[in-house]
């Protein structure tokens, strides 16, 4: 089965509320992660990577957390807007093999509704 | 700063036909990779490249050839196009295999083949 996955494929939020978007993984090695956003009709875009020296990592909007003894990561996105919709993938570049041939699973949809 | 560019857009053929994607960066990356993107699935890498003259396959490789004579350009060729090819293409592209260097994409092209 796949050891980079999403929980969920599709999540509905409200404008304003706060998203969660969660991944496994089954690589004990891994020790770095990156998520992608994928909006309709476009390439993936990078959005925030976390090693795993760190428990948690903020961008703009944006907190991965990321949990070794589960082995979880999740992505945060605090008052979500429209232009938040889309695709979100995460990768596992030690899963894969290298940063050049990254495995993606099917994402998680994020629909925001107004 | 172009970043990944890839042409066509769109694209439909006749089965048996053959084409050639183009993909083109202009960011110095060694890595580039070719990625194909069905309905509600995540990205299945075909072919990727670690620099000029060298090439490997991914996991989806049947049908298609790569080749890579320079840094900036990594072409997809499809020699006799089928059905099951339906699908989008992305190009990628990274610098070596190091952290803080995430794939970049193109915005790819959406083949159809009838």
């Amino acid at each position: 089965g796949e050891s980079v996955g999403l929980h969920l494929p599709t999540l509905s939020v409200q404008e304003g509320d706060n998203s969660i978007i969660n991944c496994a993984y089954s690589n004990s090695a891994s020790d770095y992660f990156i998520w992608y956003k994928q909006e309709s009709g476009k390439g993936p875009q990078f959005i925030i990577d976390i090693r795993s020296n760190m428990d948690k990592r903020q961008g703009q909007r944006v907190t991965v957390l990321l949990n070794k003894t589960v082995k979880h990561l999740s992505l945060q996105i605090a008052a979500t807007q429209p232009g938040d919709s889309a695709v979100y993938f995460c990768a596992d570049p030690a899963f894969s093999g290298g940063y050049n041939k990254l495995i993606f699973g099917a994402g998680t949809r994020l629909a925001v509704h107004p | 700063n172009a970043g990944v560019t890839q042409t066509p857009k769109f694209q439909v053929l006749k089965t048996g036909q053959s084409m050639t994607l183009q993909c083109a960066q202009d960011m110095n990356h060694e890595y580039m990779s070719w990625y194909r993107q069905d309905p509600g699935m995540g990205l299945r890498l075909i072919h990727y490249s670690v620099g000029a003259g060298i090439t490997d396959q991914g996991e989806v490789p049947n049908g298609y050839n790569v080749s890579r004579s320079t840094t900036e350009d990594f072409p997809l060729r499809l020699l006799s196009a089928a059905p099951s090819q339906t699908s989008v293409y992305f190009c990628a592209s990274t610098d070596r295999d190091r952290d803080n260097s995430p794939l970049h994409f193109g915005n790819g092209t959406r083949l159809t083949v009838t």
